[in-house]
């Protein structure tokens, strides 16, 4: 069956530019994360969503990073006023339950310029 | 907050011997013990997982030990072959709603 898909693949942004991070998860999944990868380190967490609960979004680095959900299926990532330190991978995954067996897409490439 | 080491950060092995890898972790409630595999541009995929009802687990050339009295976790993988090369990430969860804690990663390169 499909897997989780993101995009775009790539971005490219200039600094100070606002921008949007999409997440299609497997259908059925109630559970949806996000993560960042930073070149060659490990998987950081932002946030998930858990069916109609609210969010935890304890691992957002700051007011600049917004999530949401709609619908209970796909996911946007909004980065505002983007920074050279966000450049990363952006990773999302999903579960059909918190936390277990939890897969991933490809990523988004985010480069901040 | 949970927290977890992974050790070694590289390792390089001959092509049909084992590799194995260690993460150790702090908090002594946590239960669930995933490990996945990062191929260059890809995103991680999930190999194996572990409960902590269960001391080990197998799958073909991959296996999974649990000693939850020291707090450690290990990733058996023989007869390694090239494919296999790749950057391995273990990780934990404590019970109830809470996120995994991922190590940083050992990059394996099996060499032919």
């Amino acid at each position: 069956g499909a897997g989780v898909s993101q995009s775009p693949s790539n971005k490219v942004t200039e600094k100070g530019k606002d921008v949007e991070l999409r997440c299609d998860p497997i259908s059925g999944h109630t559970a949806l994360y996000w993560y960042r990868q930073s070149l060659g380190q490990g998987l950081e967490f932002l946030i998930y969503f858990q069916g109609n609960s609210a969010p935890d979004k304890s691992g957002l680095p700051s007011d600049r990073f917004s999530a949401e959900r709609t619908g209970g299926s796909v996911s946007t990532l909004t980065i505002q006023r983007t920074q050279q330190e966000d450049s990363a991978v952006y990773l999302c995954a999903s579960s059909l339950v918190l936390p277990y067996e939890q897969y991933f897409g490809p990523g988004t490439r985010l480069t901040v310029t | 907050g949970e927290n977890v080491e992974q050790h070694p950060s590289t390792l390089s092995v001959q092509e049909g011997d084992s590799a194995v890898i260690k993460c150790t972790y702090s908090d002594s409630a946590s239960n669930y013990f995933p490990w996945y595999k990062q191929e260059l541009g890809k995103g991680p995929q999930l190999i194996i997982d572990i409960r902590s009802n269960v001391g080990e687990k197998k799958d073909q050339r991959i296996a999974v030990t649990l000693n939850k009295t020291a707090k450690h976790f290990s990733l058996h993988i023989t007869e390694t072959q090239p494919e296999d090369s790749a950057v391995y990430f273990c990780a934990a969860s404590i019970p109830g709603n809470t996120p995994l804690v991922f190590g940083k990663g050992t990059r394996l390169s099996v060499i032919a």
